[in-house]
C-alpha cells in the first residue's frame, strides 16, 4: 500500500563508514529525487532522476551518490561518512505529466553519524 | 535563493486565524504548500497555479500573487491537529532548466 518507502527508517553509524539508503515508489511516477533536512528544519534537493536519467545535481560532495537501476527506485550511497551528514534523508516522486510537480515523500531515514 | 517564509514560528489557541506568507525573488509558475508533523514527513496540501483560483483544504485555504511572487496560506478556526511546519514549494526556471525549491518553513503550535 505504501506509495513511496525507504529503508531503512534509523542509520547510525561511525565517521568515515559507507552507507547506503534505499528507495521505492510504487505510484507510477517517471521523476524521483533525493532531499535532505538538517537540525533546523531546511529542506534542500540534492539529486533528482527523470526515468532512470539524472536530471539535477546540486553542489552535493561527490561522496553522494544516487542510483536509480529503474524509475520506481532510486538510492542513494555516501562514501566516507562525515559529522555533517547527520540529518533525514527524504526520497520524493513526482509526476510531471500529471501537471505541476507535487512531491510525494517518503517516510524519511534518520542518519546519525558518530 | 531560498523562498523566505513569515513568520518563522507562531503559537495559537484552538479557534483561532493565523496566516502564513511565502515569499520568492524569483518569477514563479506555480506554489505548493505541504505540512511537517514532528517526526514525519512532508505532506501535500494544496497547489496554486499561475493565473489559477484560490485553492481550499478543509479550513485552510491560500493564494498566490503573482505579481509580487508570494504567496500565502490562511489557516481558519485552526485546530490541533494544524500544529506541525509549513514549506512552500515554489517552481520557477533558471536559463531554461527547472528549479523547485522549498521555503525556509513556518513552525505552528496550536494550543487547547
Amino acid at each position: 500500500d505504501t506509495a513511496v518507502s525507504q529503508t531503512p527508517k534509523y542509520l547510525v553509524t561511525q565517521m568515515g563508514n559507507d552507507k547506503s539508503i534505499k528507495c521505492e515508489q510504487n505510484l507510477g511516477h517517471d521523476t524521483m529525487y533525493w532531499y535532505k533536512q538538517d537540525s533546523k528544519k531546511f529542506l534542500k534537493i540534492m539529486f533528482s532522476y527523470n526515468n532512470k536519467e539524472l536530471i539535477i545535481n546540486e553542489t552535493v560532495p561527490n561522496r553522494f551518490s544516487p542510483k536509480s537501476p529503474d524509475k520506481a527506485h532510486l538510492n542513494l550511497h555516501i562514501n566516507s561518512l562525515e559529522l555533517g551528514d547527520s540529518a533525514v534523508y527524504f526520497c520524493a516522486s513526482s509526476d510531471p505529466a500529471g501537471g505541476p510537480e507535487t512531491q510525494y515523500f517518503g517516510p524519511g531515514t534518520r542518519l546519525l553519524v558518530l | 535563493q531560498q523562498p523566505v517564509q513569515s513568520p518563522q514560528a507562531v503559537i495559537l489557541r484552538e479557534g483561532e486565524d493565523a496566516v502564513i506568507n511565502c515569499s520568492s525573488s524569483k518569477a514563479l509558475y506555480s506554489v505548493h504548500w505541504y505540512r511537517q508533523k514532528h517526526g514525519e514527513a512532508p505532506v501535500f496540501l494544496m497547489i496554486l497555479l499561475k493565473g489559477g483560483e484560490q485553492m481550499r483544504h478543509e479550513k485552510i485555504s491560500a493564494s498566490f500573487n503573482e505579481k509580487k511572487q508570494q504567496s500565502s496560506l490562511y489557516l481558519t478556526a485552526s485546530q490541533l491537529s494544524y500544529s506541525g511546519t509549513y514549506f512552500c514549494g515554489t517552481a520557477h526556471t533558471t536559463s531554461g532548466t527547472y528549479k523547485y525549491i522549498f521555503g525556509t518553513g513556518t513552525r505552528l503550535k496550536v494550543l487547547a
